[in-house]
């Protein structure tokens, strides 16, 4: 697997509460992406970056907010978590949009 | 922006059958189409990828085909086993066209009954 780490792995959080998830690379790739991962509804891609400090976002952004300061971390903060937000959240990157994903671990969020 | 429709989103099939996965895209500029396997529990990871300039590519016991007048992609796996069950994961993109990321299919959950 290529170098990806997210933290936490699980995490149970309630309802209107800030949640911080970490993803951090090894691999000095360019892009990351953040999706969220529900059943029915496969992979939806919330933000993502092509660069320190340059981000934008995906099909599923209200809600979460992204922040990219260092080449290998990309964190995802949900402000106030909702019910709604219960996923498993992965991180992924890539050398370019044209290349293979590497995929982290996955972070399983439950909001109560 | 790029849209990805796969079928079929389940598929049951007799181990030693031939399964195949088809997807459709909707941007002709696209250039990229790779598949993703995730097992249980697990992260999706690549299992083979074709570029518009092939029409199709083989690893083993997988290949792809594309066909980029009619716009779509698909998967065949060959002699399947039972660790062949996941679920499948198309997507498009397109190389050196600025950030856009890729776009995936919403998956097709494979079952290889014993």
């Amino acid at each position: 697997d290529a170098g990806i780490t997210q933290s936490p792995r699980h995490k149970v959080t309630e309802t209107g509460t800030p949640v911080t998830l970490r993803c951090h690379q090894t691999e000095n790739h360019r892009y990351m992406y953040w999706y969220r991962q529900d059943p029915g509804h496969g992979l939806r891609l919330i933000h993502y970056s092509y660069g320190v400090k340059d981000t934008d976002k995906g099909e599923v952004s209200d809600g979460y907010s992204v922040s990219r300061s260092k080449t290998e971390d990309f964190l995802l903060t949900l402000e106030s978590a909702t019910s709604s937000q219960t996923s498993v959240y992965f991180c992924a990157i890539s050398v370019d949009p044209g290349y293979e994903q590497y995929f982290g671990p996955g972070t399983r969020l439950t909001v109560t | 922006g790029e849209n990805v429709e796969q079928h079929p989103s389940t598929l049951s099939v007799q181990e030693g059958d031939s399964a195949v996965i088809k997807c459709t895209y909707s941007d002709s500029a696209s250039n990229y189409f790779p598949w993703y396997k995730q097992e249980l529990g697990k992260r999706p990871q690549l299992i083979i990828d074709i570029r518009s300039n092939v029409g199709e590519k083989k690893d083993q016991r997988i290949a792809v085909t594309l066909n980029k007048t009619a716009k779509h992609f698909s998967l065949h796996i060959t002699e399947t086993q039972p660790e062949d069950s996941a679920v499948y994961f198309c997507a498009a993109s397109k190389k050196g066209s600025g950030n856009t990321p890729l776009v995936f299919g919403k998956g097709t959950r494979l079952s290889v009954i014993a």
